[in-house]
Formats: C-alpha cells, structure tokens, sequence
C-alpha cells in the first residue's frame, strides 16, 4: 500500500490567498485526522471524520478553516483567506475505526503564509 | 490544560545504553496509549501500544511500560542506536467511553539523540 498521500508537500503563499491542502487516506480505512504541528503547540487535532462524516471539528481554529471529505479516499483542508500564524506542518491521518486502531500518517504539508 | 504531557523536551543518550522516555496523563478516562516516532520531514510513524488492562507491552528492543494509579507511561529502548534518534510522541485514547472513540491527545514529544 502506498500510505497516507498528502498533496502539495510545500505551499508558500501570501497572506489573504486561500488554500488547499489535499489527502488520500489508506485504502480501507474508514477514519482520517487531520493535525496542525507548530513548536508552540505541538500536534494538535483539527478535525476527523468517520465515514466520511466529521465527528469533532472542535479544533478547528477559526472560520477561516474548512474539511470535507466527500468519498472515503479523498479529503481537503482548506484555509481562506490564510494569515502568517497559519504557517505550520499540516499532517493527514488515517486508521480503521476500532478500538486499539493505530493511526497512519502522511508525510504532511509544509504550509507558509507570508 | 494538557492532557498528555511529555516533560522532557530532548534526551541525549549514548550507543548501547538505555532510553527512557517518559509520559504522564491526567484524564483517568484514558485506556489506550501509544507511541509514534517521527524524523525529520517525515510522518509520525507507529511504534507501540498498551491497554489500560496491561502494565507491559515488549517488542523487540522496545518496552512500554504503564503505571495507571501514577498516570504515567515510559518507553524504554535496549539497547538505544543512532538510528533510533527522532522525536517521540506519547498519545492517549478513550476508546471505551464513546463519542471520541478513535481520538488520540498527543504529547508534545522529546527528542533523542543516541550518541555514536
């Protein structure tokens, strides 16, 4: 299996841009996470899905921030308009819904908003 | 307020000796809890996992290790090599208490280096 594909790996942008970060989850998989890493923060949930549904979008900044997940392979995180504090690494994460289920990441977005 | 917290931010071990990374939570509703390691420009990848039923969890040189009246788990690595020098991330999970089933709380993860 080719593993959790998150596109593009690098975006740099301006300020007031929107944009699209892209996940494939792994074939089967019936959750996907997706994680904001800043040094002062961490790894911190924004948002998951179950079947294709959000669950808990409880972390989720601000407005500027929206997910969809319209078919079981293929989800979007998108940010508009974007602010430098976005600037982060956006990871994706997939796993089977059960309990013990560890999750799978990709290798993430490196996001900067200028 | 953190939920998982990792208080050792870096940990500098030499080749062949023992690793120990440490982790305390403080939700008692936590019952699974894993680890992931991540390098550089990488994906946090699964390590290993303990059920709140265990107090032990061995693979290979890897040891996790759960003390649930402390609310603490340790990740110990025997014998330590360079190549295990990444950051490590503890998580936790509710599995049994529905809702946020699936959810893991992260920790903010230590970093070791494992000297030649």
């Amino acid at each position: 299996d080719a593993g959790v594909i998150q596109s593009p790996r690098h975006e740099v942008t301006e300020m007031g841009q929107e944009v699209t970060l892209r996940c494939k989850p792994i074939s089967g998989h019936n959750s996907l996470f997706w994680y904001r890493q800043t040094m002062m923060r961490g790894l911190e949930l924004l948002i998951y899905f179950n079947n294709n549904v959000p669950i808990d979008d409880s972390g989720m900044p601000e407005d500027r921030f929206s997910a969809k997940m319209p078919n079981a392979s293929f989800s979007t995180l998108k940010i508009q308009p974007s602010e430098p504090r976005d600037s982060a690494v956006y990871f994706c994460a997939s796993s089977f819904w059960q309990v013990g289920a560890e999750q799978y990441f990709g290798p993430g977005t490196r996001l900067t908003v200028t | 307020d953190q939920q998982v917290k990792q208080n050792s931010p870096s940990l500098s071990v030499q080749e062949g000796r023992i690793s120990i990374l440490n982790c305390d939570y403080t939700n008692s509703m936590f019952d699974y809890f894993l680890w992931y390691k991540k390098y550089p420009a990488e994906g946090p990848t699964f390590l290993i996992s303990i059920s709140s039923i265990k107090d032990k969890n061995e693979d290979g040189r890897f040891t996790v290790f759960l003390n649930k009246s402390a609310k603490h788990l340790s990740l110990h690595i025997v014998p330590s090599q360079p190549g295990d020098s990444a950051v490590y991330f503890c998580a936790a999970s509710a599995q049994n208490y529905g809702g946020s089933q699936g959810n893991l709380i992260f920790g903010k993860g230590t970093k070791l280096s494992v000297k030649p």
